[in-house]
C-alpha cells in the first residue's frame, strides 16, 4: 500500500527559529496538502498545492508559512520565526485529484516550540 | 463556507455492540463527497468510509456503514460489532465537487470501546 511519508516524526525548536517539515507524497498523486492539529483540537486546513503552486490557503497560512516542492518528490512546509502557538501535529496529505477519493495522510510531525 | 459539525465530543460502546457517531454539515453545493476518518493513538489519519452525495445508497465497508440523509445534511457513521481496535478519534469530513479542493473536518468524536 503506497504511503505518504513525513519526517521528522517529532521536532523541538526554539521560539523564533525556522523549521522545515518534510513530506514525500504518493508518487502518482497530483494534489498535496498540509493540515495541522493542535493537541486535542480539530484538524485544520492550512494549504493545498497543485501544479507547483498554491491552489488554496486558509487564514492560518499567513506570511510565516511557505510550501515548496523542490525536487518533484518532496513537499515541504516551512515555518519562519516559530511561535509557541505553532506547536501542533502537522499532517501532510496527497490525493489523486479525483474528489471522490479521500486523502492519504502521512503519520504526522509533532512540532513543539519551546 | 462549508462547515462540518460533530456534536458528540465523546462516545463509548461495549465491545460487540453497535454505536452511531453523528455528523452534520452545511453547504450550498449539490455535489460533494463525505468521509469518515479514524485517528488512533498512533495519530495517523485513516480513511474509514466515503460517500458520494449523488448516490442515494448508503456506503458500507465491512462493519462500518453510513446513514446519509442529504436533505437533512446528515452523515452518521455506524460501527457494528465494535472491537477494541475501533477505539480512536473519528473525524467527519466534507470535500466539495466544484469549489475548493481541500477537505474540511469536524471537531471529532472520541470513541471508547469497553471490554
Amino acid at each position: 500500500e503506497p504511503e505518504v511519508t513525513q519526517t521528522p516524526s517529532h521536532q523541538v525548536t526554539q521560539m523564533g527559529q525556522e523549521v522545515i517539515l518534510r513530506c514525500v507524497p504518493i508518487s502518482n498523486h497530483l494534489y498535496f496538502y498540509w493540515y495541522r492539529q493542535i493537541l486535542g483540537q480539530k484538524v485544520e486546513f492550512l494549504v493545498s498545492f497543485y501544479n507547483n503552486e498554491i491552489s488554496e490557503k486558509s487564514e492560518i497560512f499567513d506570511d510565516q508559512f511557505s510550501v515548496e516542492r523542490p525536487d518533484g518528490s518532496n513537499f515541504t512546509l516551512k515555518i519562519r520565526s516559530t511561535k509557541l502557538e505553532d506547536s501542533a501535529m502537522y499532517f501532510c496529505a496527497s490525493s489523486e485529484g479525483d474528489r471522490a477519493h479521500g486523502y492519504t495522510f502521512g503519520s504526522g510531525t509533532r512540532l513543539t516550540v519551546v | 463556507a462549508q462547515t462540518v459539525t460533530q456534536s458528540q465530543p465523546e462516545m463509548s460502546v461495549q465491545e460487540a455492540e453497535t454505536v452511531t457517531l453523528s455528523c452534520t454539515y452545511d453547504t450550498s453545493e449539490s455535489d460533494y463527497y463525505l468521509f469518515w476518518y479514524k485517528q488512533p493513538p498512533s495519530r495517523q489519519m485513516i480513511l474509514v468510509i466515503r460517500q458520494e452525495a449523488y448516490k442515494q445508497q448508503n456506503a458500507t465497508e465491512n462493519r462500518f456503514s453510513v446513514n446519509f440523509q442529504k436533505a437533512a445534511k446528515s452523515f452518521s457513521l455506524k460501527i457494528s460489532d465494535s472491537q477494541l481496535g475501533d477505539a480512536a478519534m473519528y473525524f467527519c469530513a466534507y470535500r466539495g465537487f466544484y469549489n475548493n479542493n481541500d477537505m474540511r473536518f469536524g471537531a471529532g468524536t472520541r470513541l471508547t470501546v469497553k471490554p
